[in-house]
This record gives structure tokens, sequence and C-alpha cells, in this order.
């Protein structure tokens, strides 16, 4: 299965400021995933990020606040802007490979004081 | 929407005992997919299902999906402390093309 480094691992910020979370694959995948997960639940979809295309987001979740870029195929970041305390969570990258399933990266624990 | 109902939510178990995690749906999905995570890290995948009435087995883990592929079940026999984590269910395909849509986690703690 594919590799997928994510990094910063954790970060504590400040209200009011941004974010930028990258996630690098070692193979090239058509489609990126970002989610977001509050520590023992479940993952929920922010948007899904093609080559050369803009993302597309899920349902509550807007560009301007976490914009995406997808550069190449093995490379995507996600930006948490203007941060509050209800941002925090846990940030997770995924690829859909075929005949695998889904790899996900470790996850990216984000505190907002 | 489709969703999936995963149940139970949090399950504490002694070392030893079986135990079954089951997630159902009113929705059909292509495949259905199990993660287990643990803190600090991503989902990492167990197996995924794809036909109907499908078994999979792997070591003390039985994973069936349902005939009409709208449920799926987890299966632990003699749990041990290590298998301790966060399972999911996630399911692909259906409505939601190239999307997983996930349980909601089942916290599984066992006890030494």
């Amino acid at each position: 299965s594919a590799v997928i480094s994510q990094k910063p691992s954790r970060d504590i910020c400040q209200r009011g400021t941004s974010l930028t979370i990258q996630c690098q694959v070692d193979s090239q995948v058509t489609m990126m995933f970002w989610y977001r997960q509050q520590p023992g639940q479940s993952l929920t979809l922010i948007a899904t990020a093609n080559q050369g295309s803009e993302a597309t987001y899920e349902s509550g979740f807007v560009i301007d606040k976490f914009p995406i870029s997808r550069p190449n195929l093995t490379f995507s970041t996600l930006t948490v802007s203007n941060m509050s305390p209800e941002d925090s969570s846990i940030y997770l990258c995924s690829v859909e490979e075929t005949n695998y399933g889904y790899t996900f990266g470790s996850g990216t624990r984000l505190t907002v004081v | 929407t489709q969703l999936l109902e995963q149940s139970p939510q949090f399950l504490s178990i002694q070392e030893g005992e079986n135990l079954t995690v089951y997630c159902n749906s009113s929705s059909v999905f292509s495949s259905l997919q199990w993660y287990r995570q643990e803190p600090g890290e991503g989902p990492v995948l167990l197996v995924t299902v794809v036909t109907g009435g499908e078994v999979k087995k792997l070591k003390r883990l039985t994973f069936q999906f349902g005939d009409a592929r709208k449920d799926s079940s987890l299966h632990i026999t003699a749990a041990q402390p290590g298998d301790t984590g966060l399972y999911l269910c996630a399911g692909a395909g259906g409505t939601s093309y190239g999307k997983l849509t996930f349980g909601q986690g089942t916290i599984l703690t066992v006890h030494p």
C-alpha cells in the first residue's frame, strides 16, 4: 500500500492564525481526501482534492476556511484558516488505491488556544 | 445521504472473551471496509469485503458482509489486550462514489 507522510504531527496555535498541513504520498494517486476527527470518534470528510481542479467540499465546509492545494499527484495541503478553539481536532489525509482500499496519514493533532 | 450505524459505541471486556461489532445501513455499498485505529495514528485497513454473503478471516477476526451488501459484522474471538483500539467500519460506493461513509466507531478496551 501507499505510504503517506503527514506533517506536522501536532501543533498548538493561537486563535486567529492559520495552519497548513502537508501530505506527501510515495506514489501517484488521483484522489486525495481530507478528514477531521475528534479523538475517539469517527471521521468526517472535509473535501476531496483532485489534481488540476478545485477541491470538492462537503456540506458544512467551505474553501475560505479550509483552502486546499493539489499541485501534483503526490502532494496536497490543507490550510485551517482564522482558527478558533472549535477547530481543535485531528486532521487526516487519505488516498484511495485501486484493489486495496484507503490509506491514511498518521494525522495532525491541532489545538487552538 | 448514506448512513452507517455502528454499534456498540463502547465495549469493555476481559481478555479471552468474544465480541461482535455491527454496522448497518439502509443503503447498498459496493464494498465495506473495517479499520483499526490506535491513538496518535491514522486508521489502518483490516479488511475489505466486496461480495454479498462474503466471510473473511484474519487470525482471530472474522468479517462478514450481508447478503444485500447493506450490513457487516466484525467478530473477535478470545480478545487480547493488543486488540484494544477504535474500530471503524466504512462503506464505499453506492451514491457517494469515490468517498467513504464511516460508522460512528467502536472503542474496544480489553482488560488483562
